[in-house]
C-alpha cells in the first residue's frame, strides 16, 4: 500500500540554520505530494504540492520541497529559519480510493520543529 | 484567515447528547471531508463527500454521522460519544476528488471536541 514515511518525528535547529524536514513516500508511481504545516491550536496550511511540472518546488514562507523519484524523496528545506516556524509539519500524499475512484490525502506521521534562539 | 470556516471552535458534550459539527466553504469545492486528529497524531481520514454524494466512509463508528446539504455545507452529527473520540475534528474541501489528484485539500481550523 501506498504510504508516506516522515523520518524524525522531532527536529531541532538553531534560528537562521538550515531546516531539513524528511520525506519518503512509497509507490510505483510518481504521487502527487504535499507538505503542510499545522501552528497549535489551528487547522493544516498548505505549504506546497509537487505535481510533475517541475521537481523543485517553492512555496510558501520561503519554504522548498525537492521531488527525487530515485530516492522516492520529497525532503521539505529552508535556508534560514526562524522562530516563527515552529510548528508540524505533515508531508501528505493523494491516494486513489480503490472502490471508489476518489482522491484520498494520507498523511505521515509528523515532524515537530524546534527552533531555538 | 482560512476559507473553510468550522463552527464551533470547542465543544463538550456527554456521552448521552446529541450536537452537530458544522462546515462551510465558498470556493466552489465539490469535494468535502471530515477528519480527526487526536493530541501528537496525524489528522485521519474519515468521511470524503463528492458532488454532495457520500464517496468514502473509512469505517467510522456508526455514532458518527455525516450530512452534506448542498455543495457548501458539510456537517458531522454526533451522537452516544465516548471519552476516547475527544479530538479535534478537521473539514476540508478541494476542487475535485477524481482527474485533479493534484488538488490540494483546504483546511478549516477545526472543533475540539471533548466529551465527558
Amino acid at each position: 500500500a501506498q504510504s508516506v514515511t516522515q523520518l524524525g518525528s522531532h527536529v531541532s535547529v538553531s534560528e537562521g540554520a538550515l531546516v531539513l524536514l524528511r520525506c519518503n513516500y512509497s509507490s510505483s508511481v510518481p504521487p502527487y505530494l504535499f507538505w503542510y504545516v499545522q501552528y497549535p491550536n489551528q487547522g493544516l496550511q498548505l505549504l506546497l504540492k509537487y505535481t510533475s511540472a517541475a521537481t523543485l518546488v517553492k512555496g510558501i514562507n520561503g519554504f522548498e520541497a525537492e521531488f527525487k523519484k530515485s530516492e522516492t524523496s520529497f525532503h521539505l528545506t529552508k535556508p534560514s529559519a526562524h522562530m516563527s516556524d515552529a510548528a508540524e509539519y505533515f508531508c501528505a500524499v493523494r491516494l486513489k480510493d480503490g472502490s471508489s475512484n476518489t482522491g484520498k490525502l494520507i498523511f505521515g506521521q509528523g515532524t515537530t520543529l524546534q527552533v531555538k534562539p | 484567515d482560512t476559507e473553510v470556516t468550522q463552527t464551533p471552535k470547542h465543544l463538550v458534550m456527554g456521552m448521552t447528547n446529541k450536537k452537530s459539527l458544522k462546515c462551510e466553504q465558498h470556493m466552489g469545492h465539490r469535494a468535502m471531508y471530515w477528519y480527526k486528529q487526536k493530541a501528537k497524531k496525524p489528522p485521519e481520514l474519515m468521511f470524503v463527500y463528492s458532488y454532495e454524494k457520500l464517496s468514502i466512509n473509512e469505517s467510522v463508528p456508526s455514532r458518527f454521522s455525516p450530512e452534506c446539504p448542498n455543495s457548501s455545507l458539510l456537517n458531522l452529527h454526533l451522537h452516544a460519544l465516548q471519552p476516547e473520540d475527544s479530538a479535534l475534528y478537521l473539514c476540508a474541501s478541494s476542487q475535485d476528488t477524481g482527474q485533479g489528484w493534484n488538488s490540494p485539500l483546504h483546511f478549516g481550523n477545526g472543533t475540539r471536541l471533548t466529551v465527558t
